[in-house]
């Protein structure tokens, strides 16, 4: 069973322009969650999704940054008109059911996205 | 705000010494989670402690959590070098089961 994919593990992009980062969760796993890590600091949760639905993003900027999770394909973090303070690693988890529920069912991670803005 | 604080940040050990991490949280929680993450690569699960007094160990790791002193410790016994990597607990408010609050992580790195 493949883990959580994520593509690309590094992205490069001018003040200015869009990144798109793509999460394909685990078989069978259909709630999402995207997180945060700044450089010297502990991942921050920006928002969690289940098929066609955003559940809570609470976490998530109110300008520039949006998340989808279509109903075919995978989960989508789009960045506009980046700018040097979103560099950072942009992880996202996958659950099969709603992490913290009855279960103890644990968030697993992809590999991560290494945006660099210049 | 759930604020969550590890120390030491920063751990220079010796092979076959004993270490705890420490992971302080501020507000009350159901669950805490430690993972580990090496250089560049994603985060891998450790433990999962749900209730007051809960202990789990894994080989030379060993995690317990006290809710009452909202802490959790993550002991090392007789390190190895495979165990440097960045050490992170993490916390989920009673009301947001799924939205983990991280700490800054502790960067272990156990020498020969």
């Amino acid at each position: 069973n493949a883990g959580v994919m994520q593509n690309p593990r590094h992205l490069v992009r001018r003040r200015g322009q869009e990144a798109r980062l793509r999460c394909s969760p685990m078989k069978g796993h259909s709630h999402v969650y995207w997180y945060r890590q700044l450089p010297e600091e502990g991942l921050k949760f920006m928002v969690y999704l289940q098929k066609e639905n955003i559940i809570d993003e609470s976490g998530m900027p109110k300008e520039r940054f949006s998340a989808e999770f279509p109903k075919e394909g995978p989960s989508i973090l789009r960045i506009q008109q980046v700018v040097r303070g979103d560099s950072a690693a942009y992880f996202c988890a996958s659950s099969p059911l709603v992490a913290g529920g009855p279960t103890t069912d644990t968030q697993y991670f992809g590999p991560g996205t290494r945006l660099t803005v210049l | 705000e759930l604020k969550v604080e590890q120390n030491p940040l920063f751990l220079s050990m010796q092979e076959e010494k004993n270490y705890t991490i420490y992971c302080n949280y501020s507000t009350t929680s159901d669950r805490l989670y430690w993972y580990r993450q090496d250089p560049g690569k994603s985060l891998e699960s450790l433990f999962v402690l749900l209730s007051n007094g809960a202990v789990k160990q894994e080989g030379r790791l060993m995690a317990s959590l006290d809710t009452k002193a909202r802490l959790s410790t993550l002991h090392i016994t007789a390190a190895v070098h495979d165990l440097s990597a960045t050490y992170f607990c993490a916390v989920t408010p009673s009301n947001s089961g799924y939205a983990l609050n991280f700490g800054k992580g502790t960067s272990l790195l156990v020498t020969p």
